[in-house]
């Protein structure tokens, strides 16, 4: 069973809307991160938030994080077709794994 | 930026052969991690490593070894390789700690027919 699980498999946006991705986790964490997947790369970060914060922004990108329900956010605002991406949410664990989502994939229409 | 490098880019095996798929890193990170990505199931972890000499498992490591000789190399071994392990790999280092960011290679695909 997954560790941290996006509720969404797939998004479809138009440019300039606001968009957000919500994961569930399952296990008492450290810390959450937010990470986007382009075409044919590797995954990169764009938000860790740690348990004792509630919110961080990154520019266009807001994260939330609830502990008492398990569950986080990721907000895209002013959407750009450039962040058409897979976006992964992934969590620590004790023992310095670090487990990934299955993945949103989201699509940004002109 | 983190650099990590991942050869080959891709690689095609015969069921049954050896497969050695190599990472290394250049920003001293302690910790090394061996992931594969399949459409459906997002980013696996197959081994992982706290620093030179160690291996971990990780969810699905039934298949695979790895090897840790030093700080800035960790190789993914499959040694009789099989079309289920047909994946793209993906190799990631981080710092020591228990909230650490991970920096991605650019993935080796590897097809076994």
């Amino acid at each position: 069973s997954q560790l941290a699980e996006e509720n969404s498999w797939a998004l479809s946006v138009h440019e300039g809307e606001s968009v957000t991705v919500n994961c569930s986790y399952k296990t008492s964490i450290t810390a959450l991160q937010w990470y986007r997947q382009k075409s044919g790369k590797g995954p990169a970060q764009l938000i860790l938030i740690r348990s004792n914060e509630r919110e961080k922004r990154n520019g266009r990108l807001r994260a939330t994080l609830d502990t008492s329900s398990q569950s986080s956010s990721l907000s895209i605002t002013a959407t750009r077709c450039e962040d058409t991406a897979v976006y992964f949410c992934a969590t620590d664990t004790n023992a310095y794994k670090v487990i990934f989502g299955k993945g949103t994939h989201l699509h940004v229409l002109p | 930026e983190a650099a990590v490098t991942q050869s080959p880019r891709n690689k095609v095996a015969v069921t049954g052969g050896k497969v050695t798929l190599s990472c290394n890193q250049t920003n001293n990170h302690n910790n090394m991690y061996w992931y594969r990505q399949d459409t459906g199931h997002g980013l696996r972890l197959i081994h992982y490593s706290y620093g030179a000499g160690s291996t971990e498992k990780g969810d699905i490591p039934d298949g695979y070894k790895a090897s840790r000789p030093s700080q800035e190399n960790f190789s993914l071994i499959l040694e009789l390789a099989t079309p289920s392990q047909t994946s793209v790999y993906f190799c990631a280092s981080g710092e020591m700690g228990g909230a650490e960011t991970l920096y991605f290679g650019s993935g080796t695909r590897l097809t076994v027919l």
